[in-house]
């Protein structure tokens, strides 16, 4: 049962121009998203994250928007860099029994970023 | 500051054999996570230690894995009678007891587990 679907294997990219790369999840308890980016051989590195109290969070070339109705997200890259080519994992968290604390980290299967110069 | 550490970087081990993987946090971090990625796959939830609090195992997929986190630091995950299906990149990830407004796990390199 995949709960959260990266259903874009790959995206190509020219330099400049916006890269968005979408998830979509199925189960309703989750209320936090990450984005991370992984680079061969190295551990992911966290991007930016969303609470499901907002619909969009920005960080420079990075924006996240939340779609809570339609259980979808996506991560706006602008302007691309060839730098930003890797692989981008959608991660989602539900907050534990208590709602005190959030625990593991469902993710996705990833999308490989291509940016072409 | 150091980040995640994890050791060995690389292990093939024969089937049949015990191997032992070892994790160590960011200075500080509560909670620590085990995570695995076999060839092509996304990232799977192994086990996860929060502070004093009876472990998260519900990701792990039989009794051949265990892991322990010793005096809230340093975290082993043990592999009883690798089997080749065992084969993957074995990521550890540390972070703060979540407080309001933020949450992120970091990530160590990952050990490459395979079994021959």
């Amino acid at each position: 049962d995949q709960q959260v679907k990266q259903n874009s294997p790959s995206l190509s990219v020219q330099e400049g121009r916006i890269s968005i790369l979408n998830c979509d999840y199925t189960n309703s308890m989750f209320d936090y998203f990450l984005w991370y980016k992984k680079y061969p051989a190295e551990g992911p590195t966290f991007l930016i994250s969303i609470s499901s109290i907002k619909d969009k969070n920005e960080d420079g070339r990075f924006t996240v928007f939340l779609n809570k109705s339609a259980k979808h997200l996506s991560l706006h890259i602008v302007p691309s860099q060839p730098g930003d080519s890797a692989v981008y994992f959608c991660a989602a968290s539900a907050r534990n029994a208590g709602g005190t604390s959030y625990g593991k980290l469902t993710f996705g299967q990833g999308t490989i970023l291509t940016v072409h110069p | 500051g150091a980040g995640v550490s994890q050791s060995p970087s690389n292990k093939v081990t024969e089937k049949g054999k015990d191997v032992e993987l070892r994790c160590d946090p960011i200075s500080g971090h509560t909670a620590l996570y085990w995570y695995r990625q076999s060839l092509g796959q996304g990232l799977e939830f192994l086990i996860y230690f929060q502070g004093n609090s009876a472990p998260d195992k519900s990701g792990l997929p039989s009794d051949r894995f265990s892991a322990e986190r010793t005096g809230g630091s340093v975290s082993t995950l043990t592999i009883q009678r690798t089997q080749q299906e065992d084969s993957a990149v074995y990521l550890c990830a540390s972070s703060y007891y979540w407080t309001s407004g933020t949450y992120e796990q970091y990530f160590g390199p990952g050990t490459r587990l395979t079994v021959t």
